[in-house]
């Protein structure tokens, strides 16, 4: 199975400054035939299911704010919020879809500073 | 829009076989290049892949629940379902269903349900 590790595992960052989240994967998500990162992000507000910000690592779901960002290839990957409001709080999670079993990483927690 | 939305009950005996269904309303289950997959998450932890089937019925599940779980789909009905044997404590989480929006056999997820709590317990 792709082991998916995020960190950190909770970030503190006060309203208006950047969060950078990380996801390191166990083997490469890149498939060089479609040149493609088989790699998702998700948030999970509390009590809600999680919500795809998003796909192919970089491609953000319709609706997204654009202060959010997804970058990255092969076995390191980023998210970025550039200026962090109030309703971002949330865990945050990748995924890998490159192999079956799917696996996501263990989660960030967002708070506010 | 496509909306999904998980049913079942809420308490499972151990030993006993957990099922719970996902219906798809403002869309097709049939329609699409689309799986139909299982996640749950224990209480305060991670998010865990259970499997996926497709109208294709070809299905795929993760190895460790694999002698155990059973995910079909209902065409007639717009659902799938999940059915999970000899349950034990450790099942005990939130079930959600999800869409997959799969490209070249593979995707991520999205819509998810909101979600259904199962306890198991005596």
């Amino acid at each position: 199975d792709i082991v998916l590790t995020q960190s950190p595992d909770s970030l503190a960052v006060s309203l208006g400054e950047r969060a950078t989240i990380d996801c390191k994967s166990s083997q490469t998500v890149f498939y060089n035939s479609n040149n493609k990162n088989y790699l998702a992000w998700y948030q999970q507000k509390p009590g809600q299911p999680p919500k795809l910000l998003f796909y192919w690592a970089s491609n953000r779901e319709s609706g997204v704010p654009d202060r959010f960002s997804g970058s990255g290839s092969g076995t390191d990957f980023t998210l970025t919020i550039s200026s962090l409001q109030a309703e971002d709080v949330a865990v945050y999670y990748c995924q890998q879809y490159y192999s079956i079993p799917y696996t996501f990483g263990q989660g960030t927690k967002l708070e506010i500073k | 829009q496509v909306q999904l939305q998980e049913s079942g009950p809420g308490l499972v005996k151990p030993s006993q076989t957990l099922s719970l269904t996902c219906t798809l309303s403002g869309g097709s289950i049939s329609s699409g290049n689309y799986h139909w997959s299982w996640i749950r998450q224990p209480a305060g932890k991670g998010l865990e892949w259970i499997g996926r089937t497709s109208i294709t019925e070809i299905t795929n599940y993760t190895p460790s629940l694999q002698t155990r779980v059973t995910i079909s789909l209902d065409t007639s009905k717009n659902q799938f379902s999940l059915r999970l044997s000899s349950v034990t404590a450790a099942d005990t989480a939130v079930y959600y269903c999800a869409r997959e929006w799969t490209h070249s056999g593979f995707g991520w997820f999205g819509p998810w349900g909101q979600g259904i709590l199962v306890t198991v317990s005596s």
